[in-house]
Formats: structure tokens, C-alpha cells, sequence
């Protein structure tokens, strides 16, 4: 079976401190692909990133970056000098075949000017 | 522009009434998705469709009804054997492939009293 736990329910950093929000997952399989989404308060699910389960290659984009490690099945997003703008809740998500998403219960972000 | 499109943005229904959501796509995907949202508890699957004319129950499919004539649409009946329907419901579309993210619509907000 498949499972995601986001153990952070609420998270609240004031701007321009690092946050980071943890992701384990349970799987299995050993080709699955893990992802992260912004959920914002209009509702609608931003994707962030994808990565697939032979690339633990961490990766940095402008103020996120995102650490991939197998050993402890986790996929921690991390947000640099947060803003406001960041303000949302977050997702993490794992396919195994790409028919059915697992998605984790999500953490809300609260960055407070 | 290409996306989801769900509609209408809030809906209200009297109980025992049967409802139905609508969701297009103009993106070309094979696959599509309801999930229904709910605080604390992240994103859980309803139906899910891989081409047209089939469609799979998700994790919470009772209750629930869905179609797919066409490719661009696959429209959620939230009938009045679901008995907590009151939620936010998001549709996404995802190319074929296993490592294909999902995308989301806006979602509807669909309250029942």
C-alpha cells in the first residue's frame, strides 16, 4: 500500500525565515515518483516538482530547493528567506503507476510580514 | 489558453437534491480525476478515468456518479446518497505517462443544507 504523511498540520514562520516541510512516504514499489503542489487560498493545486525514485539528485529552484532521500523515504521542500507570497498550503504526493495519486493530508503555511 | 475549467465556483443544493459539477479540459489528457477536499484531510480520490468510456471508483465513490462521452469532459452527480456532501471538489487531468503530474481546476465549493 501506498501512504503519505505530512506530520506538520500548521506551520507559521515570520518572512524571510527558512522553512522547511517534511514528507515521508511508504511504498513498496521501487519506480515510483514523488511531487509537491501549492494549494494557495483560491483553492487551486499549483505543481511545484516531480521526481522520480532513481533520481536523489537534490534540487534548487530560486528560494526552494528540495531534498530527496530514499534511506529515510522522505522528500523535504524547503523555502528560503520565505514571503508572504508563500503563504499556502503544500502537498506531497506519490504515484506509483501514474493511475492514482496519493496525496499526504498537507501542511498549511502561514508567513507573517 | 489550455486548462481546467470548473464550473460554477459555489454551488448550493437542498438536501436530497442530486447535483451536478462540471469539469472540461482542453489540454489533450488521457486521464482525469475527482477529488473532494475537506479540512485536515488533504485530497481523496472519488473517480478517476484513464480513456473514455471507462472510469474507475477512487477511495470514496459512494454516493458518487461520473461519466466520460468525450475526452475534454468528465462531469461528478453528487447524489443524495452522499451523505456529507458539503466540500471543495477539484478535477485534474494528466497526460499519459507514469511520471506525469497531475493539473488542477479552480474547484467548485459545493454546500448542501
Amino acid at each position: 500500500a501506498q501512504k503519505v504523511t505530512q506530520a506538520q498540520t500548521e506551520i507559521s514562520v515570520v518572512e524571510k525565515e527558512d522553512v522547511t516541510l517534511d514528507c515521508v512516504y511508504e511504498t513498496r514499489d521501487t519506480t515510483y515518483y514523488l511531487f509537491w503542489y501549492k494549494q494557495p487560498p483560491s483553492g487551486e493545486l499549483v505543481f511545484l516538482i516531480r521526481r522520480n525514485s532513481f533520481d536523489e539528485q537534490n534540487e534548487i529552484s530560486g528560494r526552494y530547493s528540495w531534498n530527496f532521500q530514499k534511506s529515510t523515504s522522505s522528500f523535504n521542500f524547503t523555502i528560503t528567506a520565505s514571503q508572504v507570497v508563500d503563504s499556502a498550503v503544500y502537498f506531497c504526493a506519490l504515484s506509483v503507476t501514474g493511475n492514482q495519486f496519493y496525496f499526504g493530508t498537507g501542511t498549511s503555511l502561514t508567513v507573517i510580514p | 489558453d489550455g486548462g481546467i475549467t470548473q464550473s460554477p465556483k459555489y454551488l448550493f443544493r437542498k438536501e436530497g437534491q442530486n447535483v451536478t459539477l462540471s469539469c472540461e479540459q482542453n489540454l489533450n489528457h488521457d486521464a482525469m480525476y475527482w477529488y473532494r477536499q475537506d479540512p485536515g484531510q488533504g485530497l481523496r480520490l472519488i473517480y478517476y478515468s484513464q480513456i473514455v468510456n471507462d472510469f474507475q471508483k477512487g477511495d470514496i465513490a459512494e454516493g458518487y456518479s461520473v461519466s466520460r462521452e468525450k475526452k475534454e469532459s468528465f462531469p461528478l452527480t453528487v447524489t443524495s446518497a452522499q451523505k456529507n456532501p458539503t466540500a471543495f471538489y477539484l478535477c485534474a487531468s494528466r497526460p499519459t505517462g507514469p511520471s506525469n503530474e497531475q493539473y488542477f481546476g479552480p474547484g467548485t465549493r459545493l454546500t448542501v443544507t
